[in-house]
């Protein structure tokens, strides 16, 4: 699986908007995009995904250039429960490819919302 | 999203002896799981992939005889630290792989972890 690169920490303000962005320069054609987060003491919980398309769901936005070599994950309104690690993985998915595949985790970036 | 469940939450052990921890998918069915392990302040680092029915496969300097696991059933894996030292000390974490969600990717879901600490 390819890797991915992440500025290690940012902050924004309680309310505001939060754009974590990744870089995956050497993504294949079949990777996805995948963003997890850590909260303090707890297991990864999971956010997103995508492959070329920007998504959006309930907790952010995926934002990935044209190019696919980044991406960017968007917390609209970051609220202080959203203070965690973020981890930016890609990795194949589906079929035989994608259950031969795992999650790696890098050190992610840790979001600090301030009140 | 499933749910993954993992018990105990948190363990003290004595230096030597073993210690088990169970991770369950509570509504799914999952052939493969993982076990991750996370220091204090690093991230998860893969320990082994476990396969319903099959011998676990585990990634490169993880001793297989230290870490048993076993995954005797489609919802049920185990992890067993035997001989416990205090360098074992760590946050376990498992996953559970969904192979078959409505769109049809197979997705990842992680349980709360299990702090383990070896005195």
């Amino acid at each position: 699986d390819a890797k991915t690169t992440q500025p290690p920490s940012m902050d924004c303000a309680e309310g505001r908007a939060a754009n974590l962005p990744c870089n995956h320069s050497t993504i294949s054609g079949n990777e996805y995009v995948y963003w997890y987060r850590q909260i303090h003491s707890q297991g990864p919980q999971y956010i997103i995904h995508g492959l070329k398309n920007n998504e959006t769901n309930e907790m952010a936005s995926l934002i990935i250039t044209e190019d696919r070599k980044s991406s960017t994950l968007i917390l609209p309104h970051a609220t202080l429960r959203d203070t965690a690690v973020y981890y930016c993985i890609v990795r194949v998915a589906g079929g035989l490819a994608g259950a031969n595949s795992k999650l790696t985790f890098g050190k992610g970036i840790t979001l600090s919302v301030r009140p | 999203g499933a749910v993954v469940s993992q018990h105990p939450s948190w363990v003290i052990c004595k230096s030597g002896t073993s210690v088990k921890i169970e991770c369950r998918s509570l509504d799914f069915q999952a052939t493969t799981m993982f076990w991750y392990r996370q220091f204090p302040k690093q991230s998860l680092m893969l320990m082994a992939t476990s396969n319903e029915g099959s011998k676990a496969t585990y990634e490169q300097g993880v001793e297989k005889d230290k870490f048993l696991i076993n995954h005797a059933s489609l919802t049920l894996s185990t992890l067993t630290v035997t001989s416990a030292h205090p360098e074992d000390s760590s946050f376990y974490i498992c996953s559970a792989r969904d192979e078959s969600p409505l769109e049809g990717f197979d997705e990842q879901y992680f349980g709360p972890g299990t702090r383990l600490t070896v005195t």
